[in-house]
């Protein structure tokens, strides 16, 4: 089955930094490469999504990229302010009906 | 309701006791699925149903089962708590009938089995 490696598990950033988070895949059949944002004592909400026809997309301060020859997606975050401080989770999945496989998680410091 | 609801935000519960997890979601999606949450292994799914009527296993389903009787709920069932079962429990519903991937995550239980 589907194994998605995180990393790294802990990020410390000052305000205004980047953050960039790896992870990679082990099927080459995945096509869906969704990014989770968990606040404290919540759900995982969708910040940002992409499929294996695009190679990056950006939404505001966020963006994604994806090599599937390499298999491996990245999350960055430009310009981070402190309510980016959070768990991020990458997950991966074949978009036959949805079910994911998450990496383990970066919890996310951002310091002012 | 608005979105996903569960019920109980926390619990505290004996080994050997019988134990369900409630989901309600009020978005009329066709799957649901329920996750764990432990420190250092993120999210792993436990079961699934992709529609009312029907459930599947997903990567830890040992010790737990699932119904679906309607299209709003999921209940998690662990007929018999040990204290490995401790995790924060998440429920979540997907539109996938609507071709669309996101998954839409409830608050969580906090389990503890003693």
């Amino acid at each position: 089955g589907e194994n998605v490696e995180q990393h790294p598990s802990t990020l410390s950033v000052q305000e205004g930094d980047s953050a960039v988070i790896k992870c990679t895949y082990s099927d080459s059949a995945s096509n869906y490469f969704p990014w989770y944002k968990q606040e404290l004592g919540k759900g995982p909400q969708l910040i940002i999504d992409i499929r294996s026809n695009v190679g990056e997309k950006k939404d505001q301060r966020i963006a994604v990229t994806l090599n599937k020859t390499a298999k491996h997606f990245s999350l960055h975050i430009t310009e981070t302010q402190p309510e980016d401080s959070a768990v991020y989770f990458c997950a991966a999945s074949k978009n036959s009906w949805g079910k994911l496989q998450f990496g383990a998680g970066t919890q996310v410091v951002v310091t002012p | 309701i608005a979105g996903i609801t569960q019920a109980p935000t926390s619990q505290i519960l004996a080994a050997g006791r019988r134990m369900t997890l409630r989901c309600t979601q009020d978005m009329r999606h066709n799957a649901m699925y329920w996750y764990r949450q432990d420190l250092g292994l993120g999210l792993r799914l436990i079961h699934y149903s992709n529609t009312a009527g029907t459930t599947g296993k997903g990567e830890v389903p040992d010790g737990y089962s699932v119904s679906r009787a309607n299209t709003d709920d999921f209940p998690l069932t662990l007929a018999s708590a040990v204290p490995s079962q401790t995790s924060v429990y998440f429920c979540a519903s997907s539109d996938e009938q609507g071709g669309d991937n996101e998954q839409f995550f409830g608050p969580g239980t906090r389990l503890t089995v003693l």
